[in-house]
């Protein structure tokens, strides 16, 4: 029962260019939002966050949107680098609960 | 500022064996969570420690247990292990505040089970 979901397994942006990452989820229970990045060989690394009572939260190039009525949330990374070439996986929750990821988008930024 | 370790960084073993993984948090950080990331896929949730005592539970079995320690380091040990025990294990830690936690991830232990 995947209750978060990456659709895309793939992207591919131009250097400079906006990259756009998508989520889905099933539960209107949850209440908090992650985006992690990953590396190879390495572990996921916390990118930004945003809770229910928002529908959009910013840190830099990184912008996270949330529709809680589509129960969708976005990731927007601009201007895009090469250095974010990575895996991105979305992760929710119902406070206090654990975290359920999605399977991950590839990104890969062309320089 | 020591972000969160985990040890072994690779393990392998074979089918009907046990294993134990290491993890310590970050620092400041009381609360330990266990992943299972398989190819291609997303983490898993297998359960988390606070206070020394197993607070939730993904959906694995009994052969996946667990511990917490007085300084809120964390080991995860499986038994008899199986060929689809073979996967990347993460660990997490954060800080309990009765709120939304942030979960910081350490490197990871890959297991490979032959």
């Amino acid at each position: 029962d995947q209750q978060v979901k990456q659709n895309s397994p793939s992207l591919s942006v131009q250097e400079g260019r906006i990259s756009i990452l998508n989520c889905d989820y099933t539960n209107s229970m949850f209440d908090y939002f992650l985006w992690y990045k990953k590396y190879p060989a390495e572990g996921p690394t916390f990118l930004i966050s945003i809770s229910s009572i928002k529908d959009k939260n910013e840190d830099g190039r990184f912008t996270v949107f949330l529709n809680k009525s589509a129960k969708h949330l976005s990731l927007h990374i601009v201007p895009s680098q090469p250095g974010d070439s990575a895996v991105y996986f979305c992760a929710a929750s119902v406070t206090g609960n654990q975290f359920y990821f999605g399977t991950g988008t590839s990104l890969t930024v062309i320089p | 500022d020591a972000g969160v370790t985990q040890s072994p960084t690779h393990l392998i073993k074979t089918r009907g064996q046990q294993v134990t993984l290491r993890c310590s948090p970050k620092s400041g950080h009381d609360t330990v969570s266990w992943y299972q990331q398989a190819l291609g896929q997303g983490p898993q949730f297998i359960f988390q420690y606070y206070e020394e005592e197993e607070r939730q539970r993904g959906n694995f079995p009994d052969r996946f247990s667990g511990h917490q320690f007085p300084n809120y380091s964390s080991e995860l040990n499986v038994n008899a292990l199986l060929l689809g025990d073979s996967a990347l294990y993460l660990c997490a830690s954060s800080h309990k505040s009765g709120y939304q936690e942030t979960q910081y991830f350490g490197p990871g232990t890959r297991l490979l089970v032959l």
